[in-house]
């Protein structure tokens, strides 16, 4: 089975830099994804990682580490239209069906405040 | 545009009722998926398609809920006798790598 963690809410100011943390503890691993999800829209997505390391996209980064089951989204320059909900997702093994189905977190609900 | 469109975006029923959503990626695509999101949940997987074929079911898929996808292109997914628990917002997604999500379908079941 597939278990994934990350905090219910958070808020940060904007401007700043946020941290959202997400760990997991899956029977297969191969990748984790971060979605960005505004209040009755579909899930966006943000980010993609494979392999251990930092992945860098304009004021988005996300962080892999595979030998602990962690991941996380860093925000930088935090703006107003940021809050929403962030989605970590992970894929298990290739399941022979040619399925890539994702296996979703709650999701962290992201308030940016003046 | 994630090329994916969905019809309706909204859709209200009694219990009981049969009710058939449609999604339509707008380039062909192999590989599309249908998932299922409640309130403060992310997301859960229904089922996934790889051109007509279904290959994969989720024990959420009950047997009041079917999916085709006729000719490879467009799917629909029917959920037949609707219960209250079945409102949520119905998701269809494509893309292999990285999944690409429409709008989504918001069902009340009321």
């Amino acid at each position: 089975g597939q278990n994934i963690d990350q905090p219910t809410e958070m808020t940060a100011t904007e401007g700043a830099i946020v941290q959202i943390n997400c760990t997991y503890q899956t029977s297969g691993f191969n990748g984790l994804f971060w979605y960005q999800q505004h209040a009755g829209e579909a899930p966006t997505f943000l980010s993609y990682n494979v392999l251990d390391g930092l992945e860098e996209k304009g004021r988005f980064s996300s962080f892999l580490s595979r030998s602990k089951g962690y991941s996380y989204l860093l925000l930088k320059e935090l703006q107003m239209k940021d809050s929403a909900s962030y989605l970590c997702a992970v894929r298990g093994i290739y399941s022979g069906a040619g399925s890539y189905q994702l296996t979703f977190g709650k999701g962290t609900k992201l308030s940016v405040i003046p | 545009d994630t090329g994916v469109s969905q019809d309706p975006r909204h859709k209200i029923t009694k219990r009981g009722q049969n009710v058939t959503f449609r999604c339509d990626p707008i380039s062909e695509h192999n590989r599309l998926y249908w998932y299922r999101q409640t309130l403060g949940q992310g997301p859960e997987f229904l089922t996934y398609f790889q051109n007509e074929a279904q290959l994969e079911k989720s024990r959420l898929l009950s047997d009041r809920f079917s999916a085709e996808r006729p000719k490879g292109s467009f799917s629909t997914l029917e959920i037949q006798r609707t219960e209250q628990g079945d409102s949520a917002m119905y998701l269809c997604a494509r893309g292999d790598n990285e999944q690409f999500f429409g709008p989504g379908t918001r069902l009340t079941v009321l």
